[in-house]
């Protein structure tokens, strides 16, 4: 069973374009939301991060927008560069314990 | 930086073998984790670690047992290697008071 559910599995999009990943969760005792981002060959590296008690939190050109009634969270990535091409998963941590995404693998096309 | 060094990076080994992965941190954080990594799947927790000696379940823990005698080095084993466990081993940390959680490079486990 997933705990959390990430959709698209993959996405193309244009330099300069938006790139939105979205997740879903069931379980509310879910506390802390991170984005990681994976290149090949490498390790997930944590990206950017929200707590339940904010809407929106925004690093550069990442956006994390939370709905905590809805249960979901999405990646917002503005301005997309040939060098975002990676996979991204989303997380939710509770209890010392994170459930990940199943990954979504954007290419930006130049 | 994670800090993070896992050995070995690459491992093909046969089915009923036992085999040992190691992650070895350079920081002293308390909390350390493996998971293990397929396509479809996103990454899944086998085991964490909350300190020296104490270790919890995570949700795909069976095959596989977890030491941690000091607190740089955290060891995963499979007893009996199989098909099955064929996967990127990917180890992390964390520190006390944080939520921020760091990977190292990973394993490439092949069971023949």
């Amino acid at each position: 069973q997933q705990q959390v559910k990430q959709s698209p599995q993959s996405l193309i999009v244009q330099k300069g374009g938006i790139s939105i990943i979205n997740c879903a969760y069931e379980n509310t005792a879910f506390d802390y939301f991170p984005w990681y981002q994976q290149f090949p060959g490498k390790g997930p590296a944590l990206l950017i991060a929200i707590r339940p008690d904010v809407s929106e939190k925004k690093e550069g050109r990442f956006t994390i927008s939370f709905n905590k009634s809805a249960k979901q969270f999405s990646l917002h990535i503005m301005d997309s560069q040939p060098g975002d091409s990676a996979t991204y998963f989303c997380a939710a941590s509770y209890n010392n314990q994170f459930y990940f995404g199943t990954g979504t693998s954007l290419t930006v096309i130049p | 930086d994670a800090g993070i060094t896992q050995s070995p990076r690459h491992k093909v080994t046969e089915t009923g073998t036992p085999v040992t992965l190691r992650c070895h941190q350079t920081e002293n954080h308390r909390y350390m984790y493996w998971y293990r990594q397929d396509p479809g799947h996103g990454l899944r927790l086998i085991h964490y670690s909350y300190g020296v000696k104490d270790t919890d379940k995570g949700e795909v823990s069976d095959g596989y047992s977890v030491s941690r005698s000091k607190t740089e080095d955290f060891l995963l084993t499979l007893e009996s290697a199989t098909s099955s466990q064929t996967s990127v081993y990917f180890c992390a940390n964390r520190r006390q008071g944080s939520y921020e959680q760091y990977f190292g490079p990973g394993t490439r486990l092949t069971v023949t």
